[in-house]
């Protein structure tokens, strides 16, 4: 079955510090990877995507993921953090092996940031 | 480059009222996603359009949910009768050729 693992429920991080978020995935074929972030009380804002090539993939906002095939792993970084990234992240994977493309959404991980 | 409009923002019903939510796509996006995001939770695909036609709706409870989009564009869901655990965001999505989602600002449901 197809499936997104986001194993940390919530994150806090000091302004400045490095980010990792985590993101493993259960799919039958190549996936499409996709991170959104969403504010509090928004709708879902597209950081970054993966379709196929480089693995190492650059999105807005300063945020990188890496597509790791053997770790069934996108996860999210971010060099320096800042106040206004705390929000809720979801990692998402869809594809053309889903039917019309639909996402299938990890939990989500929320990110606090410390001053 | 206008997004995708859904409308209202929130909602406030009784158990077992109906409700009916809006949506308007990026333009010329031909495929539409209803998802329901419950809170703590990342959102669950509804039904999916493909201009006018139901791609997917393999997850919408259709004993009270249903869901159109009769010119290939804006599209409506509706709950009918409403119960508790309805409460929750539903998001429009909206897609070119099926790669990357747009998502509106969703429309927060409470249910009393």
């Amino acid at each position: 079955a197809q499936s997104v693992t986001q194993p940390d429920i919530h994150i806090t991080v000091s302004e400045g510090a490095s980010l990792e978020l985590r993101c493993n995935y259960s799919y039958g074929a190549t996936p499409y990877l996709f991170w959104y972030v969403q504010s509090p009380g928004q709708g879902l804002q597209l950081l970054l995507k993966y379709f196929s090539g480089d693995t190492l993939v650059q999105g807005i906002k300063g945020f990188e993921a890496e597509f790791k095939r053997s770790q069934s792993s996108f996860n999210l970084r971010k060099p320096s953090v800042h106040w206004s990234d705390a929000a809720e992240y979801f990692c998402a994977v869809g594809g053309p092996y889903n039917q019309g493309g639909k996402l299938i959404f990890g939990q989500g991980t929320e990110l606090s940031v410390k001053p | 480059e206008a997004g995708v409009a859904q409308s209202p923002r929130y909602k406030i019903i009784e158990k077992r009222q109906s409700v009916a939510f809006w949506c308007n796509p990026i333009s010329g996006h031909a495929t539409l996603y209803w998802y329901q995001q419950i809170l703590g939770q990342g959102p669950k695909l509804l039904i999916q359009f493909q201009n006018n036609g139901v791609v997917d709706d393999s997850q919408l409870p259709k004993d009270r949910f249903s869901a159109e989009r009769l010119k290939g564009v804006d599209s409506t869901l509706k709950i009918q009768p409403a119960k508790l655990e309805d409460s929750a965001v539903y998001l429009c999505a909206s897609s070119f050729l099926r790669r990357e989602q747009y998502f509106g600002p969703g429309t927060r449901l409470t249910v009393t």
